[in-house]
């Protein structure tokens, strides 16, 4: 089955700095690629997505890579804010089969 | 839109005891999801289901796990009896076919 590893577990910037989260998965099959946050004690929220037949994908501060030939995609957040502490995962699905890679803590210091 | 509604809460039971947790999906979604969240880990797939049939549980532990859909909407999981080691957070998710939804998920302690 679908194998998804993220780095790194934990991940600090200062306020203003960007924020670059790493993921890879295994299944070649795989073609949908969500993003969640989660802050503490509250749901995991969709915050982007990318389909395997896109490269990149934006939204203000937020864009998403991914590299379907080396299995991997990444999220990038630029001028961070301290409300975009959160624990972040990656997932990755096929046939809404998704899994989750095991998250990324991030802190963003003022 | 309503979204994904979960009960109950939160609940705390002793070892060796049952318990029972709800999903209410976001209306039309077919595709109904329960993860198991440890805390510090991402969200583990327990079962997946489609309408009312079952997709995928093969990281059920069917020894005393249990879940059913039956009428394709609202969906019960079920842990009988419960060890400490689910002490865990059960959260619920449904899609048409791309994105998850999450209910606000039920805090389990198991003590």
């Amino acid at each position: 089955g679908e194998n998804v590893e993220q780095h790194p577990s934990t991940l600090s910037v200062q306020e203003g700095d960007s924020a670059v989260i790493k993921c890879t998965y295994s299944d070649s099959a795989s073609n949908y690629f969500p993003w969640y946050k989660q802050e503490l004690g509250k749901r995991p929220q969709l915050i982007i997505d990318i389909r395997s037949n896109v490269g990149e994908k934006k939204d203000q501060r937020i864009a998403v890579t991914l590299n379907k030939t080396a299995k991997h995609f990444s999220l990038h957040i630029t001028e961070t804010q301290p409300e975009d502490s959160a624990v972040y995962f990656c997932a990755a699905s096929r046939n809404n089969d998704m899994r989750f890679g095991a998250g990324t803590r991030l802190t963003v210091k003022p | 839109e309503a979204g994904v509604a979960q009960s109950p809460r939160y609940k705390i039971i002793e070892k060796r005891q049952s318990v029972a947790f709800w999903c209410n999906p976001i209306s039309g979604h077919a595709t109904l999801y329960w993860y198991q969240q440890i805390l510090g880990q991402g969200p583990k797939l327990l079962i997946q289901f489609q309408n009312n049939g079952v997709v995928d549980d093969s990281q059920l532990p069917k020894d005393r796990f249990s879940a059913e859909r039956l009428k394709g909407v609202d969906s019960t999981l079920k842990i009988q009896p419960a060890k400490l080691e689910d002490s865990a957070v059960y959260l619920c998710a449904s899609s048409n076919g791309g994105t998850q939804y999450f209910g606000p998920g039920t805090r389990l302690t198991v003590l």
